[in-house]
């Protein structure tokens, strides 16, 4: 299978406890994206990486939300001190191109 | 604000007819536009795309058009079969990020 995985693929934690998710990308493509889905929404756009630089970060993406692509390959993201707000689809993305995306299935993150 | 707006939750159409999607944005400065179909769990898949430099980009089935003058795009499927039932995002690129819509769900009518 050489399409982007996602893992875990759900994920239900605590209030205040600390999640990792991972995401592999498409194996050619250099940029790398994250984003957030809730019910009814689209993905909201939450940062990008080009190889293992990270190029911007939105406004969503608050002090408790980092994520790191070491090398270039795989990246996480790391979200400290969940809330019930945080309980979302999380959703990564690789291209060569930026405005053609492939996703992952997701993780989607239940904060009890 | 939205700067990406898909107006109609649902759309339901005949096996067999033409479906049309809409969207409109407010952001001039868009380079491409996309559609992405999304089936439960799993993520959104790319359908089609056009440049903001076109008008009309067609692929088998698909076909998206853009009328800039408007700040509207619509993507439509024809024949429409059982297997296009999901939900419809349409996204618009710039500056490296895409912006999605709400996303539009199709039912496809036996």
């Amino acid at each position: 299978d050489t399409g982007v995985s996602q893992n875990p693929r759900h994920k239900i934690t605590k209030r205040g406890q600390n999640v990792t998710f991972r995401c592999d990308p498409i194996s050619e493509h250099n940029r790398l994206y994250w984003y957030r889905q809730t019910l009814g929404q689209g993905p909201e756009f939450l940062t990008y990486f080009q190889n293992e630089a990270q190029l911007e970060k939105s406004r969503l993406l608050s002090d408790r939300f980092s994520a790191e692509r070491p090398k270039g390959s795989f990246s996480t993201l790391e979200i400290q001190r969940t809330e019930q707000g945080d309980s979302a689809m999380y959703l990564c993305a690789s291209s060569f191109k930026a405005y053609e995306q492939y996703f992952g299935p997701g993780t989607r993150l239940t904060v009890t | 604000d939205q700067q990406v707006k898909q107006n109609s939750p649902s759309l339901s159409v005949q096996e067999g007819r033409i479906s049309i999607l809409n969207c409109d944005y407010t952001n001039s400065m868009f380079d491409y536009f996309l559609w992405y179909k999304k089936y439960p769990a799993e993520g959104p898949t790319f359908l089609i795309s056009i440049s903001s430099i076109k008008d009309k980009n067609e692929d088998g089935r698909f076909t998206v058009f853009l009328n800039k003058s408007a700040k509207h795009l619509s993507l439509h499927i024809v024949p429409s079969q059982p297997g296009d039932s999901a939900v419809y995002f349409c996204a618009a690129s710039s500056d490296d990020k895409i912006i999605f819509g709400k996303g539009t769900r199709l039912h496809i009518l036996p």
